[in-house]
């Protein structure tokens, strides 16, 4: 089985960085997923992690360690548009590829 | 435009009323999935598809039923809705393992369905 942690919220204001940390526990790992969900919409796809290290889309970054079965989303120079919920999400190898499990969300609430 | 298609996006129905969620995606994707989305427990899958005719269940499966008879629908089916079913749902679809873009799931705009 697997289980993720993630803390439920943070608050930063404009222009701040914004770390969110995710933890695992699973008996083999193919990757670390993160996505987005605005109030009431769709999750977005946000990035993937399948090796150790840190991957940079514009503003956002995701780290992975597998050593330390942990990862991290990083919001950098904050808009208030970043409000929203970031999941976490890891498929185990142990289990099918099909299934996928989340964390329970992190709500990021930015101020002006 | 690519998308993933889910219908009704809101429902309220009774106890025991049969009812079916659509799912349409016009990718070629190959996975499908199903998520229930509940206040502080975040997405948690109910069933999935890897291909047609090949589904499975996730971790919240009970009461549920689903099909995948051709490659761009994935129907999920309350035979018997109690309470505790209502929720917001979520389709979610991408390319199978091993091909690119396969760990980007594309969702629906969900469907917010009551049980009363």
């Amino acid at each position: 089985g697997q289980s993720l942690e993630q803390p439920s919220e943070v608050t930063a204001v404009e222009g701040a960085i914004v770390q969110i940390n995710c933890t695992y526990q699973t008996s083999g790992f193919y990757g670390l997923s993160w996505y987005q969900q605005h109030d009431g919409g769709a999750p977005t796809f946000l990035s993937y992690n399948a090796l150790d290290g840190l991957e940079e889309t514009g503003r956002f970054s995701s780290f992975l360690s597998r050593s330390d079965s942990y990862g991290y989303l990083l919001l950098q120079e904050l808009q208030m548009k970043d409000s929203a919920s970031y999941f976490c999400a890891v498929r185990s190898s142990t289990d099918s590829w099909g299934k996928l499990q989340f964390g329970a969300g992190t709500q990021v609430v930015v101020t002006p | 435009e690519a998308q993933v298609t889910q219908n009704p996006r809101y429902l309220i129905t009774v106890t025991g009323k049969k009812l079916t969620v659509t799912c349409s995606q016009n990718m070629n994707h190959e996975y499908m999935s199903w998520y229930r989305q509940d206040p502080g427990l975040g997405l948690r899958q109910i069933y999935y598809s890897m291909n047609v005719e090949v589904t499975d269940k996730g971790d919240v499966p009970e009461g549920y039923k689903v099909s995948r008879k051709e490659k761009r629908n994935f129907p999920l089916i309350l035979e018997s809705p109690s309470p505790n079913q209502t929720s917001l749902y979520f389709c979610a679809s991408s390319f199978r393992p091993g091909l690119p873009g396969a760990n980007v799931l594309t969702f629906g705009a969900g469907s917010r369905l009551t049980v009363l």
